[in-house]
C-alpha cells in the first residue's frame, strides 16, 4: 500500500460527457503529479501541483483541468470526453526534498464509450 | 533537456535466466535516478533509486548502478522468477526542473518457467 488512494478505481462513460478523478495523497506530502498511461502512448505527465499551486504543466488537453484542494487531495477533471480519452490516470505523491521518489496510486482505469 | 531511454521490449526470459534492462539519460543537472515496476492490474512501484553518481540501488534481487560516465542505469537481476514478470521503467527526477519526473517507454518482461 503507497498510501495514495485514487477513486473510482474503474468508470465507464460515454463520448461526450464530463468525469472527476479524486486523489489523497501520502500524508504529509505535499506535491501531487498526474499522469495518463494508454496503451500505444506509455506514461505521459499531465500536471504537477504543490501545495495548492500548479507547479508545472505537460501534455494535458485542454478539455482536462485539475486543481489541489486545501487539505492537499486533488481532481482531475476530465471533460467532452473522446473514445481516445480511455486510459489509466495515475496520481503519484512526493515528499519535500530533492532526492524522493514518486508513490503512485492504483490508478483509476477510465473507459469511453 | 531532460530524458530517459529504455530498452524495447517485450523482453522474454526463463526461469534463472539473467536480466539486463537497459536505460540511459539525458538530464542538465544532477538528477535522481529510479526503477519502477508495474505488476499487471496495478499501480507503478518504486523498485530501485539512486540519488549520486557511483550510486548502487538494489532491491529484491534486482541492482541498477547510477553511471555519470555513460549516462545509464541498467537494471540487472542475477536469476528472475516467474513472480518478476512485469513492466519496468526506468525513471529521473531532476532538482533543477522543480523535481519534474522523466518516464522510459517501459520495458514489458515475461518470465517462463
Amino acid at each position: 500500500d503507497s498510501g495514495v488512494t485514487q477513486t473510482p478505481k474503474h468508470l465507464i462513460t460515454a463520448t461526450g460527457q464530463r468525469v472527476t478523478l479524486r486523489c489523497s495523497p501520502r500524508s504529509g506530502d505535499l506535491s501531487v503529479y498526474w499522469y495518463q498511461q494508454s496503451l500505444d502512448q506509455g506514461l505521459q505527465f499531465l500536471i504537477q501541483y504543490y501545495n495548492g499551486e500548479e507547479r508545472a504543466k505537460g501534455n494535458i488537453l485542454e478539455r482536462f483541468s485539475a486543481q489541489q484542494f486545501p487539505d492537499l487531495h486533488s481532481e482531475l477533471n476530465l471533460s467532452s470526453l473522446e473514445l481516445g480519452d480511455s486510459a489509466l490516470y495515475f496520481c503519484a505523491s512526493k515528499s519535500d526534498g530533492d532526492t524522493g521518489e514518486l508513490f503512485f496510486g492504483e490508478g483509476s482505469r477510465l473507459t469511453v464509450l | 533537456g531532460n530524458s530517459v531511454t529504455q530498452m524495447e521490449g517485450p523482453v522474454t526470459l526463463s526461469e534463472e535466466a539473467f536480466l539486463t534492462i537497459n536505460c540511459t539519460y539525458t538530464a542538465t543537472g544532477y538528477p535522481s535516478l529510479f526503477w519502477y515496476v508495474q505488476y499487471p492490474g496495478e499501480g507503478l512501484q518504486l523498485l530501485l533509486k539512486a540519488t549520486k553518481a557511483d550510486d548502487k540501488g538494489s532491491n529484491k534481487g534486482f541492482e541498477a548502478t547510477y553511471r555519470k560516465e555513460t549516462t545509464s542505469f541498467h537494471l540487472e537481476k542475477g536469476s528472475v522468477q516467474v513472480s518478476d514478470s512485469a513492466v519496468y521503467f526506468c525513471a529521473l527526477s531532476d532538482p533543477n526542473t522543480g523535481n519534474q519526473f522523466y518516464f522510459g517507454t517501459g520495458t514489458s518482461l515475461t518470465v517462463i518457467p
